[in-house]
């Protein structure tokens, strides 16, 4: 089974903090992504990558930046956090050759809180 | 104009009940399309895709996909309080995936 798994469930920060948020895959898959969930908004697109150091702009990509250094790790860093970052953020893995069959696995999600 | 439209619900069934979900999509050139589940405070799990006109059938799940219409729905036959939970859609074209907001689906006793 594919596993994603997310570095904290939970978060809370304060305002000015640089808050990093962490997401492995264990199946070799090639492409990854960020999306935040808030109420009545759906699954927004932060950012994705395609490939090791590689990374693309979504929908929302401001105040957000990403790294991809291993093909295994996707980090999702607020360099300073703001209360309107508030959310759930949920890091999805998928391959690259799904073909017409693109599923994405999700992670558990990081609820993060900043006051 | 929202690239992947749902109605937001709640929508409520009793159980027992056929419960039916819609989606619609504005990119014509959308190639696969599939529907999540997701818990309250859980993370979406995929039920089913679908990719050519038709139904698709998966145990009490259904896929219906109509091109021309633009359009893809999941029927849930024999509802339980069990499939209470937000069902999202999504849609893929050549280069991204779009999520719908989803829609609130509770099914009593």
């Amino acid at each position: 089974d594919v596993k994603v798994t997310q570095s904290s469930r939970y978060l809370v920060k304060r305002t000015g903090e640089k808050v990093f948020l962490e997401c492995v895959q264990d199946m070799d898959h090639e492409n990854m992504f960020w999306y935040r969930q808030d109420p009545g908004l759906g699954l927004r697109l932060i950012y994705f990558s395609y490939d090791v150091k590689m990374k693309e702009k979504g929908d929302i990509p401001e105040g957000y930046s990403v790294s991809r250094e291993k093909k295994e790790r996707f980090s999702l860093i607020l360099e300073s956090a703001s209360t309107n970052q508030t959310s759930m953020y949920l890091c999805a893995s998928s391959s690259a050759t799904g073909g017409l069959q693109y599923e994405q696995y999700f992670g558990p999600g990081t609820r993060l809180t900043v006051t | 104009q929202k690239e992947v439209e749902q109605n937001s619900g709640p929508l409520s069934v009793p159980e027992g009940a056929i419960a039916s979900l819609n989606c619609t999509y504005s990119d014509r050139g959308s190639q696969s399309f599939f529907w999540y589940r997701q818990y309250s405070g859980k993370s979406p799990e995929l039920i089913m895709f679908i990719y050519s006109n038709g139904d698709k059938e998966d145990g009490r799940f259904t896929a219906q996909l109509n091109k021309a219409s633009q359009y893809v729905s999941l029927l849930i036959r024999d509802s339980q309080p069990s499939d209470s939970a937000t069902y999202l859609c999504a849609v893929k074209n050549v280069n991204d995936m779009r999520f719908g907001a989803g829609t609130r689906l509770t099914v009593k006793p």
